[in-house]
């Protein structure tokens, strides 16, 4: 059974803080890893993959991989209260296949 | 219409009828999914088509039924649901080929079975 956990939260940051974003996997042949941005009462949305062990950044954001660890985490650098929503953790094993974490409710206080 | 959209928005109904979910994908996509997401729970795959073939069935009870036409539409057919089976209905669309793990979600169908 592949896992991808996440804490549920909520996160609770100030505005312009740095919000860290935490996902463990269970699945070592995973490949790909994404973060999805869900707004309260609407639908997933893409932000950020990552392939390769590191960091990508992207604007604001920055996901970090750590495949000898099965970790990978999401920075939100200069936080805004628009940044609130939840951020859902997906991972990829093959093909177009994704197991996704509960989420992560992020609260940015202005 | 543009990207992901489904209808109806809202649904409720008892656990003797049988209605449907809509789906429809303007993004040229060739492979459509069924989501479920239930309060607390993940995202939970259901039903994965690839160029309007079944590829996964994620152990879905034979309560929903999917039906994929075309390459642009997908169907949830239901009947004698139970209470648990109310969340949110999501479907979304990729391009098998393109970015792995990219997809784009309709708004959802929030379904209640009473």
């Amino acid at each position: 059974q592949k896992e991808v956990e996440q804490n549920s939260g909520p996160l609770s940051v100030p505005e312009g803080a740095i919000a860290s974003l935490n996902c463990t996997y269970s699945d070592r042949g995973s490949q790909s890893f994404f973060w999805y941005r869900q707004y309260s009462g609407k639908s997933p949305e893409l932000i950020m993959f990552i392939y390769s062990n590191g960091d990508k950044e992207d604007g604001r954001f920055t996901a970090q991989l750590n495949k000898a660890s099965q970790y990978v985490s999401l920075l939100i650098r200069d936080s805004q209260p628009s940044d609130s929503a939840t951020y859902l953790c997906a991972v990829n094993g093959a093909g177009n296949m994704l197991t996704f974490g509960g989420g992560t409710r992020l609260m940015v206080k202005p | 219409e543009t990207g992901v959209t489904q209808t109806p928005r809202h649904l409720v109904m008892g656990m003797t009828n049988k209605k449907s979910l809509k789906c429809e994908q303007h993004l040229g996509h060739n492979a459509m999914y069924w989501y479920k997401q239930s309060a607390k729970k993940p995202l939970e795959l259901m039903f994965v088509y690839n160029f309007k073939e079944q590829t996964e069935n994620n152990s879905v009870p034979s309560r929903f039924s999917p039906e994929c036409p075309n390459s642009s539409h997908l169907f949830l057919h239901l009947h004698t649901l139970q209470p648990e089976d109310s969340a949110l209905y999501l479907c979304a669309s990729s391009q098998d080929g393109g970015l792995a793990g990219e997809q784009f979600f309709g708004p959802g169908t929030r379904l209640t079975v009473l």
